[in-house]
Formats: C-alpha cells, sequence, structure tokens
C-alpha cells in the first residue's frame, strides 16, 4: 500500500513568520492529497487539498505544493497567526473504491505570540 | 463537523468486553469510514462502506466489525476489547471515491483496561 512520511513532527515558529510541512508518498499512482488541521479535542479539518494535475494551489494564507516526479508534496502556511497552532496531518490516496486515504504522522504547531 | 455525530463521545471498559461505537450522519453522503488515530501513526482506516450493507477491510481491521444498514448510520464493533485497541476513533463521510474530501466527526475516544 502507500505510504506516506510528514515531517517535521513538531514545528514552533513566531508569530508572523512563515511555516512549512513536507510529505513525501510512494505510490506514483497517488493523485489526491488533502491537508487536515486538527485541534485539540476534535476531528480532522479539510483546509487545503490539490489533484495531481496541479502542481500548486492557494487559499489566502494557505498553500499546497505538487511535485509528482519527486512524489512530495508542501503545505506552506504565511503571515501566521496563533490560531494556526494546531496538529496538521498529510494525506494521500489513488481515488479508487473505497478511496482509502493513507496520512501522515502529523505535525504539532505551535505559532508563538 | 458536517453533520456528523459519534456516540459515545469517550468511554472505559474492561479486555474481554464488547464495545459498540456508533456514527450517524446526516449528509446522505455514501461513503463511510472509521479510523483510529494513535500517537505516531496518525490516522489508520479501520473499514468503510461504500452503501448500505456493502463494506470493506482498510489497514488495520484485525479485531474490528462493522455495519450499515443505513444510509445515515455506520456501527463499529469490537468483539472483545484488547488494551491495544485504545486508542480516539474517528468516523468518516464522503460523497463519492475519487477526487473527493472525506469530512471527520468529533471522534470518540476509548479507555480499554
Amino acid at each position: 500500500g502507500e505510504n506516506v512520511e510528514q515531517h517535521p513532527s513538531t514545528l514552533s515558529v513566531q508569530e508572523g513568520d512563515s511555516a512549512v510541512i513536507k510529505c513525501t508518498y510512494s505510490d506514483s499512482a497517488s493523485n489526491y492529497f488533502p491537508w487536515y488541521k486538527q485541534e485539540l479535542g476534535k476531528g480532522p479539518q479539510l483546509i487545503i487539498d490539490i489533484r495531481s494535475n496541479v502542481g500548486e494551489k492557494k487559499d489566502q494564507r494557505i498553500a499546497v505544493t505538487l511535485n509528482k516526479t519527486a512524489k512530495h508534496f508542501s503545505l506552506h502556511i504565511t503571515e501566521t497567526q496563533p490560531e494556526d497552532s494546531a496538529v496538521y496531518f498529510c494525506a494521500a490516496t489513488k481515488g479508487n473504491t473505497g478511496n482509502q486515504f493513507y496520512f501522515g504522522t502529523g505535525t504539532s504547531l505551535t505559532v508563538i505570540p | 463537523d458536517a453533520g456528523i455525530t459519534q456516540s459515545p463521545r469517550h468511554k472505559v471498559t474492561e479486555t474481554g468486553t464488547p464495545v459498540t461505537l456508533r456514527c450517524h450522519q446526516t449528509e446522505n453522503h455514501r461513503y463511510m469510514y472509521w479510523y483510529r488515530q494513535d500517537p505516531g501513526h496518525g490516522l489508520r482506516l479501520i473499514h468503510y462502506s461504500y452503501g448500505v450493507k456493502d463494506t470493506d477491510k482498510g489497514e488495520v481491521s484485525d479485531g474490528y466489525s462493522v455495519s450499515r444498514s443505513k444510509t445515515e448510520d455506520f456501527l463499529l464493533t469490537l468483539e472483545s476489547a484488547t488494551s491495544s485497541q485504545t486508542s480516539v476513533y474517528f468516523c468518516a463521510i464522503s460523497r463519492v471515491p475519487g477526487y473527493n474530501e472525506q469530512f471527520f466527526g468529533p471522534g470518540t475516544r476509548l479507555t480499554v483496561l
């Protein structure tokens, strides 16, 4: 099956700085890559996603880039704010029957005011 | 949480007892999933359903069974709970497979003593 690796496991940044989280995947057939944000005691919430036919996608302060050749994708958060503090998960899927997602192990982001 | 409820939200039980967790959705989505979340492992798929009475295994299905008798309800059963099944369990829903996001419920924290 698919293997998704995520780095770093913890990340601390000063408010206003940028944060970058990286993921690699093993199955070249994967074609959909969502990012989830999980706050303490809550379920993961989708914040942005990218499909394999796109190299970059932005939504305000959040962007995701995808390099299919190298099989890695990254989450970029600019102008970080304290409310960005959470655990972030990447995932990959081939989108076949069942749409099984394979998740990274998570990055705990702390934004220091 | 996208019209998804999970019950109970917290449960403590003893080794060897049966446990059933319930996921209820009001979105009329066809696909439903059960994940477990453990430190260092991210989220891992236990079972999923692609329609009423249609289910399949995920990557960590041993020791678990599921049932779906109505579109809105997906049950996860631990026939004889073990300490290794202590975890946080999340239900997710999706309209269709392929390029389609999954929405997560609030989770159930299960402790097996």
